[in-house]
């Protein structure tokens, strides 16, 4: 698989590979972290989130790992499918600042057959 | 169950006019949320509800912006003399509680010419 920062917008991975998407949240009193895909002329939609309380947390083929130290917030997909194209956005909450997220700019994930 | 929905799905309207985005949360859900999002970026929140009131209406951009919710379910956002500017897509989330996670509709695409 592959990773990149969110200063490269686009990752593209060969299907079946696996995907590593890295996001570089802000704000250290942060204390929930959420990934949404977001596929063309559609809501986000929620993939998995985690408390700061954890450093990794999984779900159907997706994990999510966070380093509160860094910074630093992924998400990896597993045996990456064509459906799994999309826009995938990291997103903090900050529970005492009534429950508002920040999206990070979002990642394009492109799938090749 | 029925996800968060919203109406129109897309409004084209001109400059000066004004204008009324609906949103229906899932059922339950007492707390609602409007975002904004621009081509190419992550949704930036706009205001936040809480049962009826406006727990958080930081992020509207001026006062030509304004959101109810009533009765606690329905919410409109209602923008005031459009400018081109404000064509983007208005996302509207929903969640069981302040802290919990939050459901994105499909959003309105609001092109002001």
């Amino acid at each position: 698989g592959e990773s990149v920062g969110l200063h490269l917008p686009t990752l593209s991975v060969q299907e079946g590979d696996n995907s590593i998407i890295n996001c570089a949240y802000s704000n250290s009193a942060s204390d929930y972290f959420i990934w949404y895909k977001q596929e063309s002329g559609k809501g986000p939609q929620f993939i998995i989130d985690i408390r700061s309380n954890m450093d990794k947390r999984q779900g159907q083929r997706v994990t999510v790992l966070l380093n509160k130290t860094v910074k630093h917030l992924s998400l990896q997909i597993a045996a990456t499918q064509p459906g799994d194209s999309a826009v995938y956005f990291c997103a903090e909450n900050n529970a005492g600042a009534n429950s508002k997220l920040t999206f990070g700019k979002g990642i394009t994930l492109s799938v090749r057959p | 169950g029925a996800g968060v929905s919203q109406t129109p799905s897309n409004k084209v309207t001109e400059k000066g006019k004004y204008v009324e985005l609906r949103c229906d949360p899932i059922s339950g859900h007492t707390a609602l949320y409007w975002y904004r999002q621009s081509l190419g970026q992550g949704p930036e929140f706009l205001i936040y509800f809480q049962g009826t009131g406006a727990a958080d209406d930081s992020g509207l951009p001026n006062d030509r912006f304004f959101a109810v919710r009533p009765e606690g379910s329905v919410s409109t956002l209602k923008i005031q003399r459009t400018e081109r500017g404000d064509s983007a897509v208005y996302l509207c989330a929903s969640s069981v509680g302040a802290d919990g996670t939050q459901y994105f509709g499909p959003g309105t695409r609001l092109t002001v010419l």
